[in-house]
């Protein structure tokens, strides 16, 4: 399974953009990077997944590296609601599992 | 669409006592996953199953956890006995089809407390 590596946490300011970078050295070529975030008190959720290009949905966009070997989750503005624990996902085990690491605690300041 | 349901909220129980959990996924989603997660790590999955199948549970501690799928809809995970160290948020989670490509959904868990 592929590793990723992660900073244990991360500060912003509201309504400032933020920048989640996350280091998957040894992704295979058709591996997806996934994002999960998890909110106090509430399972996980999913936020955004790519492969190559990089990609934009309502929540964040996902910036992914051209050698693959590192992606940044981006949210253009922050609030006070997007504190929360995100996950960069490795490719998952030999059934396909989500693997969560420790991920990196966002804390959001007014 | 209704969201992935869990019960109970929260459960206390002594060391050495049994306890269960119940989960009934997003309808029509084959895949279900235990999850357990232990304040301050995140998620470890325990089990997997494919409709009623089991997929995966190599890291189910099989001594005292157990988990079944019944006509591969609501889902049920038991811990007997209990050991303080099973302590942690027990998450569901659900997708339409096997494999890490398709979103899951979690619930919101059941919060064990061993005492």
């Amino acid at each position: 399974d592929a590793k990723t590596t992660q900073p244990n946490s991360m500060e912003s300011n509201e309504e400032e953009p933020v920048h989640l970078p996350c280091n998957h050295s040894t992704i295979s070529g058709t591996d997806y990077i996934h994002w999960y975030r998890q909110l106090p008190s509430q399972g996980p959720e999913y936020v955004i997944h790519g492969l190559t290009s990089n990609v934009n949905n309502r929540m964040a966009s996902l910036a992914i590296a051209e050698d693959r070997k590192s992606s940044t989750l981006i949210l253009h503005r922050a609030t006070l609601r997007d504190a929360a624990v995100y996950y960069c996902i490795p490719p998952g085990g030999s059934q396909g599992n989500l693997i969560f690491g420790k991920g990196t605690k966002l804390s959001v300041k007014p | 669409e209704a969201g992935v349901a869990q019960s109970p909220r929260y459960k206390i129980i002594e060391k050495r006592q049994s306890v269960a959990f119940w989960c009934n996924p997003i309808s029509g989603h084959a895949t279900l996953y235990w999850y357990q997660q232990i304040l301050g790590q995140g998620p470890k999955l325990l089990i997997q199953f494919q409709n009623n199948g089991v997929v995966d549970d190599s890291q189910l501690p099989k001594d005292r956890f157990s988990a079944e799928r019944l006509k591969g809809v609501d889902s049920t995970l038991k811990i007997q006995p209990a050991k303080l160290e099973d302590s942690a948020v027990y998450l569901c989670a659900s997708s339409s089809r096997e494999g890490w490509n398709y979103g899951y959904t979690f619930g919101s868990g059941t919060r064990l407390t061993v005492v």
